[in-house]
């Protein structure tokens, strides 16, 4: 089955940087972008990366994303408490008939 | 700006049928493509299914394929998901989201803010 795998947790102080990973089996990651999705408590998604590394607008440049090979990172620097929340990976596996695959999600946490 | 406005979720027995609707408005609806997510109490996000702009390609997650049908009204700027034979693992928040262009294997750009089903005896 067709995966993207991301750490369970992360953890940071006020104005740290971290990073979650992606990574994953499906076929087509290789050549498909990866995008990363923001969930925060009682809100709606929020597209956060698209196409491995383009924020879209009014995202603040703290966040950034990069892709090599079949993984790929979310950084956030200068970590805000407002950041506390879940943030998960999305890629679209071209094997059978086409699916949007998401990693499981990783629940960032302000310490 | 854009707004998806979902509607149609509720109580359920295993078996039963619900139908989502999703308003869009905003945006140029018939052209972007649009999709369900969902997201199960204490488990991640799930894509559900999705439809390109002009309704000529549809796609499902394998665990609702042959329960669940996505279709669109372009003339009322809105998308629906037709979910037949329920189960207790459908209950879930279920998300309406924008893809970026035309075709479903594009990023989603815009989500709504949900509607739970819950399916339950």
């Amino acid at each position: 089955q067709s995966m993207l795998i991301q750490p369970p947790s992360a953890s940071g102080t006020p104005g740290q940087r971290v990073t979650i990973s992606c990574s994953g089996n499906i076929s087509s990651l290789g050549t498909n972008p990866v995008n990363w999705y923001q969930h925060l408590p009682g809100s709606a998604p929020k597209h956060l990366i698209y196409r491995s590394n383009q924020r879209p607008s009014g995202v603040p440049d703290r966040f950034s994303g990069s892709k090599s090979g079949t993984s790929a990172s979310l950084a956030i620097s200068g970590l805000q408490s407002e950041d506390e929340g879940d943030y998960y990976c999305a890629a679209w596996d071209d094997s059978l008939n086409g699916r949007w695959v998401f990693g499981g999600g990783t629940k960032l946490t302000v310490l | 700006e854009v707004q998806l406005l979902e509607s149609g979720g509720g109580f359920v027995q295993p078996g039963g049928s619900l139908r989502l609707s999703c308003a869009a408005s905003g945006f140029s609806f018939s052209s972007y493509a649009m999709s369900w997510v969902r997201k199960a109490p204490g488990k991640g996000l799930e894509w559900v299914s999705g439809i390109n702009s002009n309704s000529g390609r549809t796609y499902y997650a394998d665990s609702v394929k042959g329960r669940f049908t996505i279709s669109r009204d372009n003339s009322k700027n809105t998308v629906f998901l037709q979910m037949n034979n329920l189960r207790a693992d459908d209950t879930a928040m279920y998300y309406c989201a924008k893809q970026d262009t035309a075709a479903v294997q594009f990023p989603f750009d815009f989500w709504g803010q949900g509607t739970l089903v819950t399916v339950s005896a």
